[in-house]
């Protein structure tokens, strides 16, 4: 079955202790993988897509990685606003799915806190 | 451009009672979702459609209903509420399957 495992659930770093999210993933034939922020009472915004292993995306404090496995998501340098839950989502083929999950599979997301 | 919008934003339903989520965008997108958020889960997909006139079933129909008769406009019904259907309801839109989704603010509905 198709699975999304984002870790660690949740992670409290200080004002500028850098860290990394890992969103591992069970998928044939991935298609791309999502990073999304979700800050409370809000809709998932998007941040990046990643299509192959190798890839990288940056975009200020944070940079994306992946591998054929898992992909990371580093906060370099973290700021009390970038406090958020932040989600993956794989898409799979289209063949692979017939009204079941659907395109894309979401993780159950990491909550990060960032003390001042 | 508004987005997608959501309404409304929260709502207590009895159980057995009906009502209708609405959903709706302005970027011309043809491919509309409905997700439903419960807490410490991951989005679950509800129903899908890939332009105005067709949709489908996603992981988790049951008990819902949706329509798409323009491409602006997909809006969720609840026929008979179940507490089970307490969660937070997301919309969502993207101009091709598979490409990054916008979501609305979301719907937190409460079937007591």
């Amino acid at each position: 079955e198709d699975q999304v495992t984002q870790s660690p659930e949740a992670l409290r770093l200080q004002e500028g202790e850098s860290s990394s999210l890992n969103c591992s993933y069970t998928v044939s034939g991935l298609r791309g993988l999502f990073w999304y922020r979700q800050d409370p009472g809000k809709g998932p915004e998007f941040l990046f897509t990643l299509y192959s292993a190798g890839e990288e995306k940056e975009k200020e404090r944070l940079k994306a990685t992946l591998t054929k496995k898992e992909s990371f998501l580093h906060i370099t340098a973290p700021k009390p606003e970038d406090s958020a839950t932040y989600l993956c989502a794989v898409q799979r083929p289209r063949v692979n799915y017939g009204g079941s999950q659907g395109n894309l599979i979401f993780g159950k997301g990491t909550k990060l806190s960032v003390k001042p | 451009n508004a987005g997608v919008t959501q309404t409304p934003k929260f709502r207590i339903l009895k159980i057995g009672q009906s009502m209708t989520l609405q959903c709706a965008q302005d970027m011309n997108h043809n491919y509309m979702y409905w997700y439903r958020q419960d807490p410490g889960m991951g989005l679950k997909l509800i129903y899908y459609s890939v332009g105005a006139g067709i949709t489908d079933k996603g992981e988790v129909p049951n008990g819902y209903n949706v329509s798409r008769s323009t491409t602006e406009d997909f809006p969720l019904r609840l026929e008979l509420a179940a507490p089970s259907q307490t969660s937070v309801y997301f919309c969502a839109s993207s101009y091709a399957g598979g490409e990054k989704l916008f979501f609305g603010s979301g719907t937190q509905l409460s079937v007591l």
